[in-house]
């Protein structure tokens, strides 16, 4: 079974710093989608950046970007431009690429805040 | 558009009480997952749905939880004889049918068992 790590339960930066998120995962699948998920207190959860373990390119969302290490198993999340609202939970997801659709498996979170 | 919808947003039950949570997919989204989130915690898988076939229930904790989608579109989540360790934020999620679709997600019911 896959696990997803996040060995950052909070973390804290500067308004219009830049701060990176830790993720680890296991796996022995080849192929596989790499997700990180924001959750503000309200609750619902919204998709900020995805990466297939195919590319080798980074993904970026504007001023989120990803640092995928498929050997290292490592998929590191980095906010830049720090705004007030990007304080919430972010959550590292893993899922499988089998035909037709799979669940997500999630890591516990780290908490983001942002300091003004 | 409308996204994903649940109801209720909050449920107080007491221990022992059969309690039922609704979630509305985003129309035309074939995929539908249930998962749980206990506090402070990631969510985790319970149930998938493919249209009105339940595909998987291996994450279900047990008997007494029970999923539904009989006409493919909403959805029930129900637990019979809550326990308190029933307690957390039951959220849904959907999405069009392949793996690499993002999965949209509902606010989520909390569930409180007293």
């Amino acid at each position: 079974a896959q696990t997803v790590t996040q060995s950052q339960p909070e973390m804290s930066v500067q308004e219009a710093e830049t701060v990176t998120l830790s993720c680890t995962y296991d796996t022995s699948e080849s192929d596989y989608y790499l997700f990180w998920y924001k959750q503000p207190p309200s609750r619902q959860m919204i998709l900020v950046i995805r990466q297939e373990a195919y590319k080798q390119q980074n993904a970026t969302e504007n001023r989120f970007s990803v640092n995928f290490q498929k050997a290292a198993k490592s998929f590191s999340l980095k906010i830049s431009d720090s705004q007030l609202g990007d304080a919430a939970m972010y959550f590292c997801a893993y899922r499988s690429p089998n035909s037709g659709n799979t669940p997500l498996v999630f890591g516990k979170g780290t908490r983001l805040s942002v300091i003004a | 558009g409308a996204g994903v919808s649940q109801s209720p947003r909050y449920k107080v039950a007491k221990r022992g009480q059969d309690v039922a949570l609704r979630c509305d997919p985003i129309s035309g989204h074939v995929s539908l997952f249930w998962y749980q989130q206990a506090l402070g915690q990631g969510p985790e898988f319970l149930t998938y749905f493919q249209n009105e076939a339940q595909l998987d229930k291996s994450g279900l904790p047990s008997d007494r939880f029970f999923a539904e989608r009989p006409e493919g579109s909403v959805s029930t989540l129900k637990i019979q004889r809550t326990q308190q360790e029933d307690s957390a934020v039951y959220l849904c999620a959907s999405s069009l049918r392949e793996s690499y679709n993002e999965q949209f997600f509902g606010p989520g019911t909390r569930l409180t068992v007293l």
